[in-house]
């Protein structure tokens, strides 16, 4: 049963401390995908990549968050320097692009609190 | 400015009752999909509606997609414990923003009492 891993699942920092987030897409899949989920404005998304290029990181606050994919098994998320407000859980998702339509599976979340 | 508005926010009910959760939008879609998350897990895809009119049942789920394919519906048939969850609608290929990749509606909470 092939799933998205994350790691790690859960991480306390300090403001101004610089946080990794890792993620395993399925393999396969060509296109990853990176999503924060607060209950204040819900899931939103980051960046994502096609084939390990970036296709949009529109999303993500340039000035401190960088996502990169160094190879097809792993995709990172950086927060440099962390602040309170980056305070969410963190999503990957891997997928396909079936008929036309992304079709997603998510992983289980990194949950960050930033103090 | 939030693209996917999802109504009711939340919703409790009893065991076997129905119930029906709606997701709209302004914008036209070129696919709609729906997704349960459980706590402490990432969200599960439930159903891709690609095709205006478009109505698919997973056992007592049933999704519809809007005419217009501006909006859609999840109805459950009697609900049970199990349903309990946050249910979001996401929307692919926005075609007047060009945005390629899902936006995820605001989510409506469902807790089904035994």
């Amino acid at each position: 049963d092939a799933r998205v891993t994350q790691t790690p699942r859960h991480k306390v920092t300090e403001m101004g401390q610089e946080v990794t987030m890792r993620c395993q897409p399925i393999l396969g899949h060509n296109t990853v995908f990176w999503y924060r989920q607060t209950m204040m404005q819900g899931l939103e998304l980051l960046a994502y990549f096609r084939n390990r290029a970036p296709l949009d990181d529109s999303g993500m606050p340039k000035d401190r968050f960088s996502a990169e994919m160094p190879d097809a098994t792993l995709a990172t998320l950086k927060i440099q320097p962390s602040e309170p407000r980056d305070s969410a859980v963190y999503f990957c998702a891997s997928g396909l692009v079936v008929t036309g339509v992304y079709e997603q599976y998510f992983g289980p979340g990194t949950r960050l609190t930033v103090t | 400015t939030q693209l996917l508005e999802q109504s009711p926010q939340f919703l409790s009910i009893q065991e076997g009752e129905n119930l029906t959760v709606y997701c709209n939008s302004s914008s036209v879609f070129s696919s709609l999909q729906w997704y349960r998350q459980e706590p402490g897990e990432g969200p599960v895809l439930l159903v891709t509606v690609v095709t205006g009119g478009e109505v698919k049942k997973l056992k007592r789920l049933t999704f519809q997609f809007g005419d217009a394919r501006k909006d859609s519906s999840l109805h459950i048939t009697a609900a049970q414990p199990g349903d309990t969850g946050l249910y979001l609608c996401a929307g692919g290929g926005f075609m007047d923003t060009g945005r390629r990749a899902l936006t995820f509606g605001s989510g409506t909470r469902l807790q089904v009492q035994p």
